[in-house]
């Protein structure tokens, strides 16, 4: 099992551009979630989603979008990049087990830059 | 006011000793109560997973949740390197677990 994959690493991307975040998981969960972390800030939930086609905003889901093709997907896409998107983005997912931890699996993170 | 307060650090102990990372909250609606550990440029792993008060134990690390005081920690015995990172609490109002609420971390710096 890989577990929760992103791509990519690393992005400088300038104000005004698009671009589009993968998380890919493939340990089957229902459950997946994409937060920004900034320093000292803790995560923040941007969307996430309950099963495939099922999507909902979190906390701070202004200037994002998500989309839940498949149960392995999970992208999040940037239209109009803005110096506040300069964060780190992590993607993560669960299993929906009844009586069960809230464990999220995490992925590395996507280091993005907007200038 | 953040709804979880947490000190950011960096703490920083000798190896083998007894290191407390506390978190406050101000939501008494919380009753599901995490610790996440977070090494350098990785992603967060679940440490500890506790729900409503008292204490839970795993190996060298205790969780400990005071919901009448809303205050958690975490403590680590005899630490060692290995465990120097990032510390985030995390706590829900339900098992349901899709709005996790973070505090900012802290960081932990263990030498040898």
């Amino acid at each position: 099992n890989a577990g929760v994959t992103q791509t990519p690493k690393f992005r400088i991307l300038k104000i005004g551009q698009s671009m589009t975040l993968q998380c890919t998981q493939d340990m089957n969960h229902n459950y997946m979630y994409w937060y920004r972390q900034d320093p000292g800030m803790g995560l923040k939930l941007i969307y996430y989603s309950v099963g495939a086609g099922i999507t909902d905003k979190g906390e701070v889901p202004n200037g994002y979008n998500v989309s839940r093709s498949t149960t392995e997907d999970f992208p999040l896409r940037l239209e109009l990049a803005a110096p506040s998107q300069t964060s780190v983005y992590f993607c993560a997912s669960r299993q929906d087990l009844a009586g069960g931890s809230n464990e999220q699996f995490f992925g590395p993170g996507t280091r993005l830059t907007v200038l | 006011q953040k709804e979880v307060e947490q000190d950011p650090g960096p703490l920083s102990v000798p190896e083998g000793a007894i290191v407390s990372l506390n978190c406050t909250y101000s939501n008494s609606a919380f009753q599901y109560f995490m610790w996440y550990r977070q090494y350098s440029r990785k992603g967060p792993e679940l440490l500890m997973y506790t729900y409503s008060s008292g204490n839970k134990e795993d190996g060298r690390f205790t969780a400990q949740v005071d919901k009448s005081s809303k205050y958690i920690s975490l403590f680590i015995r005899d630490s060692q390197p290995s465990d120097s990172a990032t510390y985030l609490c995390a706590m829900t109002r339900n098992n349901a677990g899709n709005m996790l609420t973070f505090g900012g971390g802290t960081r932990l710096m263990v030498k040898p």
